[in-house]
């Protein structure tokens, strides 16, 4: 199966600063590589469809790049409700496999 | 809008099956997949597999082959993932998420179950 490498685990960055996030695939899967969000107590949120698409009402902040092995998730300029655990998972093959988060904090 | 809305927190003793449901509203529930992910305490997410609303088909990781039954019921738009022979690490949240493909991404989460197994 696929393994995902999200780093870093955690990031602490003050409000409009810019927030970068890896993702690393073990092998290629093309744009197959998909971004959600997740607050407590909250429905997980697609982010950015197919690496680089965003999804419909998704913040103009969140951007995506990469293909192949190796994915970025930009938050431009964060604001206090970016605060949350963010997540790359793959649909390349089966089985679905995701990465293991990088939790953000405003600092 | 589109929503999916799970069943209430569930415990369960070692060895019982445990049965969620997911009633999605805001669109033509036929028309697209449910996919069913869990994610353990400090776990990452974990794909357990995916279920075809219209034709019920169904395609199970390969973990939980056997043990993981996704059924659904087209007269009341609700999709079922059954969890059987639980063991304290089935302990997790459970969520079901819409899918616009066989193969792709989720567009559209409910708001996870959390199931709990302990004696």
């Amino acid at each position: 199966e696929i393994v995902l490498t999200q780093s870093p685990d955690f990031q602490s960055v003050p409000p409009k600063e810019k927030v970068t996030i890896t993702c690393r695939a073990s092998q290629s899967i093309g744009s197959s590589l998909h971004w959600f969000q997740v607050k407590p107590d909250q429905s997980p949120k697609l982010l950015i469809k197919y690496a680089s698409q965003s999804f419909s009402g998704v913040p103009s902040r969140f951007s995506g790049s990469g293909s192949g092995t190796e994915f970025t998730l930009t938050i431009n300029s964060l604001e206090a409700e970016d605060a949350a655990t963010y997540y790359c998972y793959q649909s390349s093959s089966l089985p679905l496999t995701f990465g293991g988060g990088t939790r953000v904090e405003i600092k | 809008q589109v929503q999916l809305v799970q069943s209430g927190a569930e415990v369960r003793k070692p060895g019982a099956s445990v049965k969620v449901s997911c009633k999605p509203s805001g669109y033509i529930f036929i028309g697209y997949y449910i996919q069913w992910v869990r994610q353990a305490p400090g776990q990452r997410p974990e794909w357990m597999g995916r279920i075809n609303p219209n034709s019920g088909e169904t395609r199970y990781a390969q973990k939980f082959q056997g043990r993981v039954t996704m059924t659904r019921d087209t007269s009341i738009s609700t999709a079922y993932m059954e969890l059987s022979s639980l063991r304290s690490d089935d302990t997790a949240v459970y969520y079901c998420a819409r899918a616009p493909g066989v193969s792709g991404y989720f567009d559209y989460w409910g708001q996870g179950t959390l199931v709990t197994v302990s004696s």
